[in-house]
């Protein structure tokens, strides 16, 4: 199994722009989370998904973040307009049904300038 | 509410010393208990976990953990640290449900000296 695909690794963009990341979870799991990390908030859950469908996105700092997982195999975050301080590293994870162990993907490390 | 406290946020150890890195959690039910870890630049790989049975899990890397019911904690333990083991540490509980969502603690960074 290829685990938990994210991309892409590296984006940088300037202050407005619309920023897309992507993911791909592992191939039958069933719930699917983002998650940021920055070394002042360290890692914060952003939104998650339970079977395509979003369950709880309190952690969405504003209006500016969307997420969305038009089918098992994909989903994205949006943020439009990025801000400077959007930057950090963002992590997609992925679990199956009935467990609660969570996989993680590699990140993409998104800078704001 | 559920929490996880991990309460050191920095520890150095020399290589080859022994190593124990602190969790306590909050959740009126029993709880799925989770370590990862982190090298920088990477993402978050499991260490080990514990479910149910036996309270102490052993884990990959030479790690293992003991869940403490009465203590609420599940400390994460190594009987000789190597220097590759310099990471972030992070505790996690997994709430009793199927959408499988984790609270994770502040994480511990690790430091290994020569």
């Amino acid at each position: 199994d290829a685990g938990v695909i994210q991309s892409p690794r590296h984006e940088v963009t300037e202050m407005g722009q619309e920023v897309t990341l992507r993911c791909k979870p592992i191939s039958g799991h069933n719930s699917l989370f983002w998650y940021r990390q920055t070394m002042m908030r360290g890692l914060e859950l952003l939104i998650y998904f339970n079977n395509n469908v979003p369950i709880d996105d309190s952690g969405m700092p504003e209006d500016r973040f969307s997420a969305k997982m038009p089918n098992a195999s994909f989903s994205t975050l949006k943020i439009q307009p990025s801000e400077p301080r959007d930057s950090a590293v963002y992590f997609c994870a992925s679990s199956g049904q009935g467990y609660n162990e969570q996989f993680f993907g590699p990140g993409t490390r998104l800078t704001v300038l | 509410a559920q929490s996880v406290t991990q309460p050191d946020i920095h520890i150095t150890v020399s290589e080859g010393a022994s190593l124990e890195l602190r969790c306590n959690y909050s959740y009126g039910a029993t709880p799925y208990l989770f370590w990862y870890v982190q090298s920088p630049g990477q993402g978050l790989q499991l260490l080990l976990k514990y479910f149910s049975g036996d309270t102490l899990v052993q884990g990959i890397k030479g790690f293992e953990a003991e869940f403490k019911r009465s203590q609420s904690s599940f400390n994460l333990r190594k009987p000789s640290v190597h220097w590759s083991d310099a990471a972030e540490y992070f505790c996690a509980v997994g709430l009793t449900s199927n959408t499988g969502k984790l609270i994770f603690g502040q994480g511990t960074t690790l430091q290994v000296k020569p």
